[in-house]
C-alpha cells in the first residue's frame, strides 16, 4: 500500500523567512504533485514533478523531486502572508506501477505566515 | 477556477437519507474521479471513471456508488447515510486518466449530515 507521508504537519513562521517542507513515498514513482488549499476551498495545483531531480519554481515556492529517496521538499522563500495555506504533496499510485488508481495524499503541511 | 463544476455546494441532510453529488468534468476531459476529505480521514481518493467505465477503486464504501454519463458528466450517490460520512467531496478531471495527466479539482461539495 503507497504511503505519503509529510512533516511538519503544522508550521507557523515569520515573514521573511525560509522553510522547507518534506513529503516522502514509500513505493517508486516518478510522479508527485504539490496542491494548495485555502481553507473551506478547492485544490489549487502548484507544481508536477515528473522525473528524478525535476526542480520547478514558481515565486517563492520551489519544489523538487528526487526518486531514489521518493522524496520531495517544497521551500518557501522570504515567506509573505498570503501563501499561509495547507500544501499538500500527493502521488499517482498508478504510474508506481500498481494499475490505475487515484492519487495518494499526505495529511498536509498547515502553514501560517504571520508578519 | 479549474473548469470543473460541482453541484451543489453545500448540502444538508439527516442520517439514513440518500444523496446524489454532481460534477462536470473539464472540456475535452474524459476521466472523472472523487476524493472525500475529511478531518479524521484526510483526502482520500474513492474512485475513478474514464469514458463511462469504471477504472479504479479506492476506499469507497459499500454503502457509495457512482456513475459517468455518455456527455461524460459523473454521479456520486451516497445512501443510508451516517455522521460520519459528513466532509469534503471532490470531484477531478483529466484527460485521459490513465496516470499521465494532471487532475483538476472542482470547487466541491459540502455535505453536512445530522
Amino acid at each position: 500500500e503507497l504511503k505519503v507521508e509529510q512533516n511538519p504537519l503544522f508550521l507557523s513562521m515569520q515573514e521573511g523567512k525560509n522553510y522547507t517542507i518534506y513529503c516522502n513515498y514509500s513505493t517508486t514513482s516518478d510522479r508527485l504533485y504539490w496542491y494548495r488549499q485555502d481553507p473551506g476551498k478547492s485544490l489549487e495545483s502548484l507544481f508536477v514533478l515528473l522525473s528524478n531531480g525535476a526542480v520547478k519554481q514558481e515565486g517563492r515556492l520551489m519544489a523538487s523531486l528526487d526518486t531514489k529517496a521518493r522524496l520531495s521538499t517544497l521551500h518557501i522563500t522570504a515567506a509573505v502572508h498570503d501563501l499561509s495555506a495547507t500544501y499538500f504533496c500527493a502521488v499517482d499510485s498508478m504510474y508506481s506501477g500498481g494499475g490505475a488508481d487515484g492519487l495518494t495524499f499526505g495529511k498536509g503541511t498547515h502553514l501560517i505566515i504571520q508578519p | 477556477d479549474s473548469g470543473v463544476t460541482q453541484t451543489p455546494k453545500h448540502l444538508i441532510t439527516a442520517t439514513g437519507q440518500r444523496v446524489t453529488l454532481r460534477c462536470s468534468p473539464r472540456s475535452g476531459d474524459l476521466s472523472v474521479y472523487w476524493y472525500q476529505q475529511s478531518l479524521d480521514q484526510g483526502l482520500q481518493f474513492l474512485i475513478q471513471y474514464y469514458n463511462g467505465e469504471e477504472r479504479a477503486k479506492g476506499n469507497i464504501l459499500e454503502r457509495f456508488s457512482a456513475q459517468q454519463f455518455p456527455d461524460l458528466h459523473s454521479e456520486l450517490n451516497l445512501s443510508s447515510l451516517e455522521l460520519g460520512d459528513s466532509a469534503l467531496y471532490f470531484c477531478a478531471s483529466s484527460v485521459a486518466g490513465a496516470g499521465l495527466d494532471e487532475q483538476f479539482f472542482g470547487p466541491g461539495t459540502r455535505l453536512t449530515v445530522l
